[in-house]
């Protein structure tokens, strides 16, 4: 069964910093490649990072661009995103998404999320 | 930026045949490029995977959630609504280079 467990959460002020983990399991971690996608409170779900199979490729949003950094250890089955320069508009649940593709060439292209995490709440405030 | 546009909300009665849309503020939505896929989210709960590649079922979504394209438009139809289908729904577009652009969600009423 696959699972992904994201921690780390938790209330920070502005202008902070906090690091998301996502715990995977059941599925060849080193094989896919895996996303951040949030929720801010009564809010729609945003798009926020990518990770390629091997790190080798990484994608952000404008909104945490230049602030945000995602990243994986595959030794570890594990995602992460590092958030810095917090603001008050990054409150949210944020949830990580294993996508069922490598984000490499593709002749059989699945970009999705199919499996996501329970999502772990960031608050921003001072 | 390019805009994923939805309807914000939809009532349908039990029974009923419901379809929702996800356009683009600019072009058209494509299988190829753009794989729409569908999601559905009740409160306090993440998401669960509807639909992707424009028209395949996720494992374990009956069989009355179906995906087109209609038009310029991905869309998603349930066939025979439910009480139990009173959700949020959210169309996710894949834009090139590793970037996504979710719309901003359907709000669907059975009633």
């Amino acid at each position: 069964e696959v699972q992904l467990v994201e921690s780390g959460g938790g209330l920070v002020q502005p202008g902070g910093s906090l690091r998301l983990s996502c715990a995977a399991s059941g599925f060849s971690f080193s094989s896919y490649a895996m996303s951040w996608v949030r929720q801010a409170p009564g809010k729609g779900l945003e798009w926020v990072s990518a990770i390629s199979v091997g790190g080798g490729g990484t994608y952000y949003a404008d909104s945490v661009k230049g602030r945000f950094t995602i990243s994986r250890d595959d030794s570890k089955n594990t995602l992460y995103l590092q958030a810095n320069s917090l603001r008050d508009e990054d409150t949210a649940v944020y949830y990580c998404a294993k996508v069922p593709d490598s984000l490499g060439q593709c002749t059989d292209c699945k970009r999705h999320f199919d499996y996501w995490g329970q999502g772990t709440l960031v608050s921003v405030s001072s | 930026q390019t805009v994923v546009t939805q309807e914000p909300s939809f009532s349908v009665s039990p029974g009923g045949t419901v379809t929702f849309t996800c356009g683009l503020s600019s072009g058209s939505v494509s299988t190829d490029y753009h794989h729409p896929s569908w999601y559905q989210q009740t409160p306090g709960q993440p998401p669960r995977t509807l639909i992707y590649n424009t028209n395949t079922r996720s494992s374990g979504v009956p069989d009355r959630f179906s995906g087109s394209i209609l038009g310029q438009k991905a869309a998603l139809t349930i066939a025979g609504a439910q009480a139990d289908d009173e959700s949020d729904y959210f169309c996710l577009l894949y834009m090139g280079r590793g970037i996504w652009v979710f719309g901003g969600g359907t709000k669907l009423t059975v009633l």
